[in-house]
């Protein structure tokens, strides 16, 4: 089946370290995205990628980085300099051109600072 | 810069009783609009959406959204609620592909369904 896959699904981490969440989709989609869920706020854009080898911040990249060096995976890390890491992360990819800009989601992942 | 409002954070229906959920917009262009749900703890799943057309759509699960250009809103209606309809829905406004597929979304509606 096609589709996106992210994990881990749970994650917990100590400040001041870096996490990493696994991105990887089946859907030959040329665009990735990833937002941040947080309780009454809606999703934010972190940062997404429309083609290979690059990509651009959105709303709230900062304390996040990206890689896209393969099609269907793009990761993100969150490094120590996300003040407020705690939150629902949501993967989501879309083709580039020809069509309505819908995304498909991944299942998410929820990292929790301890 | 888009924005999306979704004014009620919370919203409460009896099983069988008929849903609105409101949704307005902020675009300068023909906004593509996009109606979202989902379950606790997963993933967005499309309900339906809007870009071109007949302003009336449909949607999955029974679901319809009217695009009012007017009153630049896109409200989501159900005639008749199921239990399992309970989630949080989320509205979203986009360019399409020629903006890059960036999404705006709004901060959601959690649906309770009372049985």
């Amino acid at each position: 089946d096609g589709g996106i896959t992210q994990s881990p699904k749970y994650l917990f981490r100590k400040e001041g370290q870096n996490v990493t969440l696994s991105c990887e989709q089946n859907l030959n989609h040329d665009a990735m995205y990833w937002y941040r869920q947080d309780p009454g706020q809606g999703l934010r854009l972190i940062y997404y990628s429309q083609i290979v080898n690059d990509f651009q911040k959105g709303d709230i990249a900062e304390g996040y980085s990206v890689s896209r060096e393969k099609k269907e995976s793009f990761p993100l890390t969150v490094t120590s300099a996300q003040k407020n890491p705690t939150a629902f992360y949501l993967c989501a990819s879309s083709i580039k051109t020809g069509g309505t800009g819908e995304l498909f989601f991944g299942e998410g992942s929820r990292l929790t600072v301890l | 810069a888009q924005s999306v409002t979704q004014p009620d954070i919370h919203i409460t229906v009896s099983e069988g009783a008929s849903l609105e959920l409101r949704c307005n917009y902020s675009y300068g262009a023909t906004p593509y609009l996009f109606w979202y749900v989902q379950s606790p703890g997963q993933g967005l799943q499309l309900l339906l959406k809007y870009f071109s057309g007949d302003t009336l759509v449909q949607g999955i699960k029974g679901f319809e959204a009217e695009f009012k250009r007017s009153q630049s809103s896109f409200n989501l209606r159900k005639p008749s609620v199921h239990w399992s309809d309970a989630a949080e829905y989320f509205c979203a406004v986009g360019a399409g592909t020629g903006g890059g597929n960036k999404l705006t979304f709004g901060t959601g509606t959690q649906l309770k369904v009372e049985l």
